[in-house]
């Protein structure tokens, strides 16, 4: 079974520049995570959607930062503008089961790295 | 136990011996817990959850243990093979709240010499 798919997986940008990152859901999940994880920080949730709707985006840093859910097998994260603080790793998860957490599955990652 | 700088935890352990990693929540409304185990390059994979009514559970090759009294928790590897090396992380998720909502912990490397 083809799991959560995440592209780029590797991303190098110069500060100033628009990034988008993609992911698409395991089929016939309805929800979605987009995490950010650092060494600082460690994982940290900046926005989750249910039915392609988004339900708690408090975790989004700052304006720079937006996602999109525009059908149940896609969504995007766009850093505009990056700033090198944003060097990270993104992943992103879906889940069958409203969510909860037991049931998130975890893509590979985009690592980001904004010089 | 848990990072609080820069630098992950390690533990580093012959193949064959047992493994335990810790780690220690600070919210005692918590009452889920679960281990993931993240290899490099990967996103973190479930290994073993634990809910606050229980203090043990057991998988396969692992054992959660769960001491609200001192907010801790434990991830017992039996047998550890090369294949275990990874960051391993706890998470926690707190009653009451919303039940999608994980605090995770930094991490804890382990490395598995053969």
């Amino acid at each position: 079974d083809a799991g959560v798919i995440q592209s780029p997986r590797h991303e190098v940008t110069e500060m100033g520049q628009e990034v988008t990152l993609r992911c698409k859901p395991i089929s016939g999940h309805n929800s979605l995570f987009w995490y950010r994880q650092t060494m600082m920080r460690g994982l940290e949730l900046l926005i989750y959607f249910n039915n392609n709707v988004p339900i708690d985006d408090s975790g989004m840093p700052e304006d720079r930062f937006s996602a999109k859910m525009p059908n149940a097998s896609f969504s995007t994260l766009k850093i505009q503008p990056s700033e090198p603080r944003d060097s990270a790793v993104y992943f992103c998860a879906s889940s069958s089961s409203g969510g909860r957490v037991e049931t998130q599955y975890f893509g590979p990652g985009t690592r980001l790295l904004v010089l | 136990g848990e990072s609080v700088g820069l630098h992950l935890p390690t533990l580093s352990v012959q193949e064959g011996d047992n493994s335990i990693i810790n780690c220690a929540y600070s919210n005692s409304a918590s009452d889920y817990f679960i281990w993931y185990k993240q290899e490099s390059g990967k996103g973190p994979q479930f290994i073993i959850d634990i809910r606050s009514n229980m203090d043990k559970r057991q998988g396969q090759r692992v054992t959660v243990l769960l001491n609200k009294t001192v907010k801790h928790l434990s991830l017992q590897i039996a047998a550890t093979q090369p294949g275990d090396s990874a960051v391993y992380f706890c998470a926690e998720n707190i009653a009451g709240g919303s039940n999608y909502k994980l605090t995770f912990g930094k991490g804890t490397l382990l490395t598995v010499n053969p």
